[in-house]
């Protein structure tokens, strides 16, 4: 069964970058692709990207601008960045496995954007 | 993007009911659709992929119908479990897009 367990800075001042890792254990990181989602109160759940094990990406492109989704297949770890922060970036962050289909997912990050 | 549009927003019934949970997408997505389960606090589950594959381990009163713009989430015989909120999601084209939610509540 795979697990994906995420971190990162949960308070950011705007203009900030957002930084968050997610860890897969008990599986193949390799062959797989690997997602970000956030969830908001005001805009429910959205894809954020993807990328499969070798960095090739797909973005959303109302962020595609901000984002980047790096893969580090030697500590079996993928990340995401989100640059220029603002409220609007307030929400909850899930790590996922799959491109198409969500398979697992981390147990979110809750980032709070705020002077 | 595709819009994918759930209904009802909330709908309230009792154990050993049968509920029906209807998404509807803004262009036809063939089959390329899943359905998630959220509890308060959790990350979503999925459910169902391809519009009616059982995700393993989801117990057989889930179960998924449709394709093309119109898909139904049924679950058969409510039990105290599966009071939660349900998604649906579109996987035709990036970026995907989720359901605004259906919210399964105790009558």
């Amino acid at each position: 069964q795979v697990q994906l367990q995420q971190w990162g800075a949960g308070l950011l001042k705007p203009s900030e970058t957002l930084s968050l890792t997610c860890a897969v254990y008990g599986g193949s990181f390799s062959g797989y692709h690997w997602s970000w989602i956030r969830q908001s109160p005001g805009k429910g759940l959205e894809w954020i990207g993807e990328s499969d094990h070798s960095g090739r990406t797909n973005y959303n492109p109302s962020l595609k601008s901000r984002v980047t989704i790096s893969v580090d297949t030697s500590k079996n770890q993928f990340s995401l960045k989100l640059s220029s922060v603002t409220a609007a970036d307030t929400a909850v962050y899930y790590c996922a496995q799959g491109q198409l289909w969500l398979w697992y997912w981390g147990q979110g990050a809750r980032v709070t954007v705020s002077s | 993007d595709i819009q994918m549009t759930q209904s009802p927003s909330s709908v309230s019934a009792s154990v050993g009911d049968t509920v029906t949970i209807t998404c509807r997408a803004s262009q036809g997505i063939s089959s390329w659709l899943a359905w998630y389960q959220q509890k308060p606090g959790k990350a979503p589950k999925l459910l169902i992929y391809a519009a009616l594959t059982l995700q393993s381990g989801v117990p057989s009163r889930f179960s998924g119908s449709g394709s093309g713009t119109d898909f139904t989430l049924t679950i058969s015989s409510l039990q105290p479990e599966d009071f939660a909120t349900y998604y649906c999601q579109q996987a035709n084209s990036f970026p995907l897009t989720f359901g605004g939610g259906t919210k399964v509540e105790i009558k």
